[in-house]
């Protein structure tokens, strides 16, 4: 079945690791997104990639890093700089234009 | 970009219709109306889109105003299974920020036994 795989599910950070989510997808889709959740708040909008080997900065990139050297692949990395990184993150995929969204199931991330 | 604005919280009764409004006064002609509903700690869910006619898919319904600045979200015959938070997204078209879809705090939708 298509679908879009995030992993792992929970992850534990130490204050000053970088720490890398994977997202992939097996849809064919052109666009990955990837997103952050706050307990109670929307989505905010980190990094997304219309194509391969390009990716764009969303509203909060600061202290994350990007790389989209495959079709099928959009990982996110949380960089030491990035302040409170504790959230949900969730990535997702879509054809692009005039298409909606394919979300995975998140990663929550702990920083211990 | 259209804004969205939405109840925070809204209860039903299962068994009966939700109905989830969603006003967006600004929208331009060219901007589609989305529905994603989010379960606690998953991933939103699609459920339904429309542009200017009303839509309905074996989920839900859309109904959009004549002037196309507010919305209606019908759910037929509530479960308990659709307690979720609803998002209701107008999808920016042919910016230079890509297909981005702006979530807001959606509403939060309680189906009651």
């Amino acid at each position: 079945d298509g679908g879009i795989t995030q992993s792992p599910k929970y992850l534990f950070r130490k204050e000053g690791q970088n720490v890398t989510l994977s997202c992939e997808q097996n849809l064919n889709h052109d666009a990955m997104y990837w997103y952050r959740q706050d307990p109670g708040q929307g989505l905010r909008l980190i990094y997304y990639s219309q194509i391969v080997n390009d990716f764009q900065k969303g509203d909060i990139a600061e202290g994350y890093s990007v790389s989209r050297e495959k079709k099928e692949s959009f990982p996110l990395t949380v960089t030491s700089a990035q302040k409170n990184p504790t959230a949900f993150y969730l990535c997702a995929s879509s054809f692009g234009v005039n298409y909606g969204y394919t979300f995975g199931s998140g990663t929550r991330l702990t920083v211990v | 970009d259209a804004k969205t604005t939405q109840p925070t919280s809204m209860d039903c009764a299962e068994g009966r219709a939700a109905n989830l409004p969603c006003n967006h006064s600004t929208i331009s002609g060219n901007e589609y109306v989305y529905w994603y509903r989010q379960i606690h700690s998953q991933g939103p869910q699609y459920i339904i889109h429309g542009l200017k006619n009303n839509e309905t898919n074996e989920m839900a319904s859309l109904i959009i105003t004549e002037d196309r600045k507010s919305s209606t979200l019908i759910l037929p015959h509530a479960t308990l299974r659709d307690t979720a938070v609803y998002y209701c997204i107008v999808r920016v078209a042919g910016s230079n920020t890509g297909n981005q879809f702006y979530f807001g705090t959606g509403t939060s939708l309680t189906v009651i036994p």
